[in-house]
């Protein structure tokens, strides 16, 4: 079957850095999405890694492991606004999107 | 960037009655519609894929006689909640996609409330 697992909950403080991992096993890969859901909305695209290696946008970095079924989403200089949930997501053979059930982020001050 | 644009962003309606939401895509042709329902501290659940011009794909354990989709333009997909009842209530979330493989953008989503 086709999986993707990330931490259910992390902590973190304001103005630190803080690291959610992503590992999958789909059929097939046509890239992985980082999305940012805020409590009560809808989610906002962050990020799409398709090759290896590591893709840098402002404060958020997202990292891919094709050879490992791997991602992590980078979040430097967090900041308070940055508390909600973090979904990664996995194109798979056909194009369809497998959801994680995402990772809620919590700063504390 | 993308814009997609859902609405109505709240409603809350009878039991027993019907309510239309609309998902548009403003600035590109979305070629695929993906409808979801999430409730309160749960995972985003796909209700149905839509594609324009074509019947959608519903998800096992979605009724689709229930949840009326219709994808009748490159930029607009509908859901219709017929006859509603209060477990219908939630957060229904509209997405859509040009090519394949390109990324989602997420209406506002729609907070829906059965009485």
């Amino acid at each position: 079957g086709q999986n993707i697992d990330q931490p259910t909950e992390m902590t973190a403080t304001e103005g630190a850095i803080v690291q959610i991992n992503c590992t999958y096993q789909t059929s097939g890969f046509n890239g992985l999405f980082w999305y940012q859901q805020h409590a009560g909305e809808a989610p906002t695209f962050l990020s799409y890694n398709v090759l290896d290696g590591l893709e840098e946008k402002g404060r958020f970095s997202s990292f891919l492991s094709r050879s490992k079924g791997y991602s992590y989403l980078l979040l430097k200089e967090l900041q308070m606004k940055d508390s909600a949930s973090y979904l990664c997501a996995v194109s798979d053979s056909n194009y369809q999107l497998i959801w994680g059930a995402g990772t809620k982020l919590i700063i504390k001050p | 960037g993308a814009v997609v644009s859902q609405h109505p962003s709240w409603v809350i309606c009878k039991s027993g009655t019907s309510v239309k939401i609309e998902c548009r895509s403003l600035d590109f042709q979305a070629t695929t519609m993906f409808w979801y329902r999430q409730f309160p501290k749960q995972s985003l659940m796909l209700m149905a894929t839509s594609n324009e011009g074509s019947k959608a794909t519903y998800e096992q354990g979605v009724e689709k006689d229930k949840f009326l989709i219709n994808h009748a333009s490159l930029t607009l997909s509908t859901l219709t909640v017929t006859s509603a009842h209060p477990e219908d209530s939630s957060f229904y979330i509209c997405s859509a996609r040009g090519l394949e493989g390109s990324p989602l953008h997420f209406g506002n989503g729609t907070r829906l409330t059965v009485t």
